[in-house]
Parts: structure tokens; sequence; C-alpha cells
């Protein structure tokens, strides 16, 4: 079972706003990570520390957190935004790293 | 920029050993990162395998720690994964990963900004 839980699938209508999130205990002394997945590609960084997005990302992407939740928004979510997408964050000791077990989001 | 490129055996036998390469192009594996790999199973989530600083420092994932070893040689620029006592279950896309950390006032943050393109592993006789 994953230290970081993530509903297993989110809809959304094209361009409408949608909150993919993650629960952890270890939230609470660590920052999640996001990553986007698209079949048969390798992951990439969309979100981190908090909210943060790395050059390329649009910024219709945003991260937040509260408490032991990360939540991973897109406003206005494009056809290309589909994909599964996954959190990431260390364990509560902070002695290894977790991943949530993935949320599939499909655009309506 | 800096790129990564897993490689080795796409096909191990069943209680043989799994062992992959991770080139790092473009950069030095002694800049101040961590290293990890990443494995994802047919159809199913990512797991994390587990890290390497250039000295040699590591952290394992505490579910595969009794069948893993992950080493660095700095002198190829690349590091290293061997998994042993493999079975059908460690059959996945094995990818290496650039790990970032910093701090942000009472919190730490860990983030994999650069990857591999995978490599598939399938265990079977």
């Amino acid at each position: 079972s994953s230290e970081l839980t993530q509903d297993p699938a989110v809809s959304v209508a094209l361009g409408q706003t949608v909150r993919i999130t993650c629960q952890g205990d270890s939230l609470r002394s660590f920052y999640a990570s996001w990553y986007q997945q698209k079949p048969r590609q390798a992951p990439v960084l969309v979100i981190y520390s908090k909210n943060n997005r790395p050059s390329g990302i649009p910024d219709r992407f945003s991260g937040s957190s509260s408490g032991n939740t990360a939540s991973l928004t897109i406003t206005g979510a494009q056809a290309e935004d589909e994909a599964d997408y996954y959190c990431d964050s260390r364990d509560i000791n902070g002695n290894y790293r977790v991943f949530g077990g993935g949320t599939k989001l499909t655009v309506l | 920029q800096v790129q990564l490129q897993e490689s080795g055996p796409g096909l191990v036998k069943p209680s043989g050993t799994l062992s992959l390469t991770c080139a790092v192009s473009g950069g030095s594996i002694s800049s101040s990162n961590w290293w990890s790999w990443v494995r994802q199973p047919p159809g199913k989530g990512l797991e994390w395998i587990g890290e390497i600083y250039h000295s040699g420092s590591t952290n394992y994932n505490p579910s595969l720690k009794s069948r893993l070893t992950i080493s660095v040689d700095k002198s190829k620029n690349q590091f290293s994964l061997k998994l042993s006592s493999v079975t059908a279950a460690d059959t996945a896309v094995y990818y290496c990963a650039r790990d970032r950390v910093g701090v942000a006032g009472p919190f730490s943050y860990w983030y994999f900004d650069l990857w591999g393109l995978g490599t598939l592993v399938t265990v079977s006789s």
C-alpha cells in the first residue's frame, strides 16, 4: 500500500478546472512534487516545492498544500492534459521516497 | 543539457540478477544531486527503487533493500543498479532520474527534474 493516497481516476470537461489530490502524513513535513505521464513516455515534472513550475510547463498547472494534503490544479484543462498524474515525496521520517498510486485524468 | 540513458539486458532469467547502468551526459555525476532508480510494472504505477549520492551514500526502498545494490562510478560518469533473485514481479520499465532537494521554510522538498527514457526489463525463462 502506498503512503501517499490519490484518487484512481478523475475527469474534467474541456476548458474546466480540475483538482487532483494526494494525501499522506509525510506531507506535513515534505512538499509533494507532481509528474505527468502519457502512454509509453517517461514522467515529466510539472510542479515541485508546493507551487513551482519547471520551465516549459504551462501556467494552467498550479500546486498547493495544506495539512496532510497536496493538490495539483489544472485551470482550463486542455485535451493534451489527459494523462496519469503522480505525486511524490519522502516517507514520514525522510528516509526514502514514495509515490502516490497515480490518478488517471480524462478530459471530456 | 544533461541527459540520462539507461542500458542493460532486456531479458533476465528468474532467480538471476538484473543489472542496469545509467549514463550521465552533458554534466557531472559529482554535482550536488542525488541519482535515483524508479520502475513501473506494465499497466501499474511508479515505484521508487533507491538513490545514490556521488559520495556513495545510498537510500533504498525497504521492500527491495535485501536484494538491491546501487553504486556510482565517477570515472565513467554513471551509476548502476543490481537487483538479485528476480521474479516475474520485477518485470518493469526501469527509469533513472536526477533527484533534486531543497528547503522552503519548515519544509523540505525533493523532486525528479530529469528522467531517462526508460528501459523494459522482462524476467522470464
